[in-house]
Formats: C-alpha cells, structure tokens, sequence
C-alpha cells in the first residue's frame, strides 16, 4: 500500500472547523483512502473513507483533490471529544483482507 | 452493528505470569483478525495475523512462542503473552474485517501492565 504524510500534531479551537491534510502522491487507482481515529486509551474507530467524489457523514467531510495526491478530512465543528490521533490510510480495494499499515497520524488538540 | 469486543480491558500481571486476552467478533464472522501493539505516544504496530483453523502468521521480529494465538471459532481470536516481562506492557489491539465492508472494526484494546 502507498505512503501517506500526515503533520505530527495540529490544534483546533472548540467549535471551529479544523482541516486535516494528507499527501499520498503515489497513490494508485485502486487505493482508497481511509480515515481512522484513536481517542486516548482506546482502540481506532472508522471515521470516513472515499475514492475520487468527496464524502460525507455524520462524523466529518473528506475533500479529495482532483489528481488524489492529498485529501483532507474536516471536522466541521471541533468538540473537546475530537481530541484524538488521527490516521489517514490508503488500502487497495483488491487488498480485502489485508491489515492495516498505521503511520504516526496527526495528534489533534482541542482547546476550550 | 460490527462490532469487535476485547477483554479484558486491562490486566496487571506478575513478571514470569502468563495472560490471555480475547478479541470477539459480536455480530459477524471473522476468518482473519489481527493483532497490534502500541507502545506509549507511538502507532500501532502490527504483531500477527490470526487466521481461522490454520497458524497465525507473525511479523518479522515477533516472537510467536512468546505471543501465543489461537483462532479456534470465527468469532474468537485469543492472544496469549506467555512468561510476561515489563516489556512486554503495553496496549494490545485487536482488529476484524466485516463482510461487505472495506474498513476495520477495532477493538477496545487490553492495557496490560506487567510488574
């Protein structure tokens, strides 16, 4: 699977919209790109995930850039539970089955 | 729906004690689960693939007769940290792949410290 780049750490005032990028300029066409996030002492949980059309839901927004060599998820209205390490993570659709690869993520802080 | 149970959700053991922590599959079946650690402010890194009815595949550096898995049902996968050592704390995390799904579902993950 392809390598992503995340900033190590970002921070956010509660409320405000907070913009996480990530740079993945050897993606492929197959690969989709997966948001996780970790909250303190628990396990990752699914956040997002798209292919080439931008997505939302009710957690958050994920805007792909036309060529797919970044996407940045979006957090419309950062809470105090936002604070978390967040993964963005490329997956082959043919990979099914496959583990993950989890990079460093981004440490998102949230300040009342 | 798809959700991966892990329990204990944390465990203290003596130095030289084995623990068995177990990771669930509560609504889905699960032929393949994995296995992952993470060490304080680091990722997760992962340890073993646990596939139904056949050996766990380690990864390189993992020592597969100190983390002991057993995927007997495809709904359970059990990790087992045999002759624990301090280094060996740390947050074990498990993890499944719903059918139908190209995500993971993941574990709440089993703090283990060892004294």
């Amino acid at each position: 699977d392809a390598k992503t780049t995340q900033p190590n750490s970002m921070e956010s005032n509660e409320e405000e919209p907070v913009h996480l990028p990530c740079n993945h300029s050897t993606i492929s066409g197959t690969d989709y790109i997966h948001w996780y996030r970790q909250l303190p002492s628990q396990g990752p949980e699914y956040v997002i995930h798209g292919l080439t059309s931008n997505v939302n839901n009710r957690m958050a927004s994920l805007a792909i850039a036309e060529d797919r060599k970044s996407s940045t998820l979006i957090l419309h209205r950062a809470t105090l539970r936002d604070a978390a390490v967040y993964y963005c993570i490329l997956r082959a659709s043919d990979n099914y089955g496959q583990n993950f690869v989890f990079g460093p993520g981004t440490r998102l802080s949230v300040l009342p | 729906g798809a959700v991966v149970s892990q329990h204990p959700s944390w465990v203290i053991c003596k130095s030289g004690t084995s623990v068995k922590i177990e990771c669930r599959s509560l609504d889905f079946q699960a032929t393949t689960m994995f296995w992952y650690r993470q060490f304080p402010k680091q990722s997760l890194m992962l340890m073993a693939t646990s596939n139904e009815g056949s050996k766990a595949t380690y990864e390189q550096g993992v020592e597969k007769d100190k983390f002991l898995i057993n995927h007997a049902s495809l709904t359970l996968s059990t990790l087992t940290v045999t002759s624990a050592h301090p280094e060996d704390s740390s947050f074990y995390i498990c993890s499944a792949t719903p059918p139908a799904r190209y995500g993971y579902t993941f574990g709440s993950g089993t703090r283990l410290t060892v004294v």
